[in-house]
């Protein structure tokens, strides 16, 4: 168990609808990641906040956004969501966003849109 | 643009033989390159990183190589146990994001 805990595991739903995913990060860990996970694209870096702040972005969609509240618990918001977005949605974490600061990974939230 | 190319797609070998996987990047301002393990249905787990400024590091069964010139660095498993039978990436990191390779699926036969 890696500290990271991801809600929810599986999520089902329609095209066009909006679906939120939440991050618990590691307890003391101020960073939080947000990677899509697909058979064709592989692990794709989203975004990074770091307590409270965006720090990097990724291959974020327009139609993606994240935030990282007070508690530093993260929540990606996916809209207007297509078939396309189906995939494994990993959140991960870190003492801080430094170079060699290992990255914790939750388990992953698996979306299929219908 | 795929800036970390991970070879080969899929790997099988017996139990007790080395399981060499190879990552080659393009970016010369990475500055970490860590290797994660994932099984499925999990999170991909940090596996054995190494920096730029060393060639090789050894963790138990696992070392990293790192040629810095050929901008290349690969993973060897030594005796492969079916249990390490996996997916595994490599990455490499700058300025706070992790770009991943795409993956090798490593089945080790009992």
């Amino acid at each position: 168990d890696s500290g990271v805990t991801q809600t929810p595991k599986h999520l089902i739903t329609a095209t066009g609808q909006r679906v939120t995913l939440r991050c618990s990060p590691r307890s003391g860990d101020l960073s939080v990641y947000w990677y899509q996970q697909s058979l064709d694209q592989g692990l794709q870096f989203l975004i990074q906040y770091y307590n409270g702040e965006e720090r990097a972005k990724g291959n974020i969609l327009e139609r993606f956004s994240a935030q990282q509240f007070p508690d530093l618990h993260s929540e990606l918001n996916l809209s207007s969501l297509e078939l396309g977005d189906s995939a494994l949605y990993f959140c991960a974490s870190s003492v801080a966003g430094a170079v060699n600061t290992e990255a914790f990974f939750g388990q992953g939230t698996r979306l299929t849109v219908v | 643009q795929q800036q970390v190319k991970q070879s080969p797609q899929s790997l099988i070998v017996q139990k007790g033989g080395i399981s060499i996987i190879n990552c080659a990047y393009e970016n010369t301002a990475f500055d970490y390159f860590p290797w994660y393990q994932q099984f499925p249905g999990k999170g991909p787990a940090l596996l054995i990183a190494i920096r730029p400024d060393v060639s090789e590091k050894k963790e138990g069964r696992f070392t990293i190589s790192f040629n810095k010139s050929a901008k290349q660095f690969s993973l060897h498993i030594m005796d492969s146990q079916p249990g390490d039978s996996a997916t595994y990436f490599c990455a490499a990191k700058n300025n706070y994001k992790l770009t991943f390779g795409k993956g090798t699926l490593l089945t080790v036969n009992p």
